[in-house]
């Protein structure tokens, strides 16, 4: 079974700073993939960054980095230079191994970026 | 290209009636997927598609519950005697789903309540 967690209920970020969002998983995989999705007000879901288990450099997307320490199995999401569009619900998410694709969430992190 | 749409956007059930969802993917992903989102709740999987074949329908709450993609393309969740309970957003999913990373790409949701 699979398992991610988000410690994080509410977080809230300066515009133009940076911020770092929590994510822990659990697996018995070896081979695995980490996501992480965006869910503004509207609630539509957005892609952010993936990073694959094997992958040996930590995953950039524009202004989304994430921060991948396997040994602690953990998958944090850090977004450079806040922005008040930012502002949203942010889901950490896990896929198991090989080509099965069903995806498990994590709680969400409401993050609010103040002007 | 279009993105995943859903239908209806909005719906309201009486409870005891049946309800038909509706998702269309993006044209050319293979791997389609269901998930309902509490308020407040990060998605939880319902079910999945591999073109037609419904691979994984382990997160299905109850056999009220019904989905079918019969022509690999278009694909519907039934709800059969609504319950207060049933009352979500409904998001459906779709990815290439080919070749990693199988990110998965959501519809706006169907915001179901149940009076």
């Amino acid at each position: 079974a699979q398992k991610i967690t988000q410690t994080q209920p509410g977080m809230f970020v300066q515009e133009k700073e940076a911020v770092t969002l929590d994510c822990t998983y659990d697996t018995s995989d070896q081979s695995y993939g980490l996501f992480w999705y965006k869910q503004p007000s509207s609630g539509e879901m957005i892609f952010l960054i993936y990073q694959g288990s094997y992958d040996e450099q930590n995953a950039t997307e524009g202004r989304y980095s994430l921060n991948f320490q396997k040994a602690r199995k953990s998958a944090n999401l850090v977004i450079s230079a806040s922005q008040l569009g930012d502002s949203a619900m942010y889901f950490c998410a896990m896929r198991g191994s090989g080509g099965y694709q069903k995806v498990t969430f994590g709680t969400g992190t409401k993050l609010q970026v103040i002007p | 290209g279009a993105g995943v749409s859903q239908s209806p956007r909005y719906k309201v059930a009486k409870r005891g009636q049946d309800v038909a969802l509706r998702c269309d993917p993006i044209s050319g992903h293979v791997s389609l997927f269901w998930y309902q989102q509490a308020l407040g709740q990060g998605p939880e999987f319902l079910t999945y598609f591999q073109n037609e074949a419904q691979l994984d329908k382990s997160g299905l709450p109850s056999d009220r519950f019904f989905a079918e993609r019969p022509e690999g393309s278009v694909s519907t969740l039934k709800i059969q005697r609504t319950q207060q309970e049933d009352s979500a957003v409904y998001l459906c999913a779709s990815s290439f789903g080919l070749q990693a990373p199988y990110e998965q790409y959501f519809g706006p949701g169907t915001r179901l309540t149940v009076t």
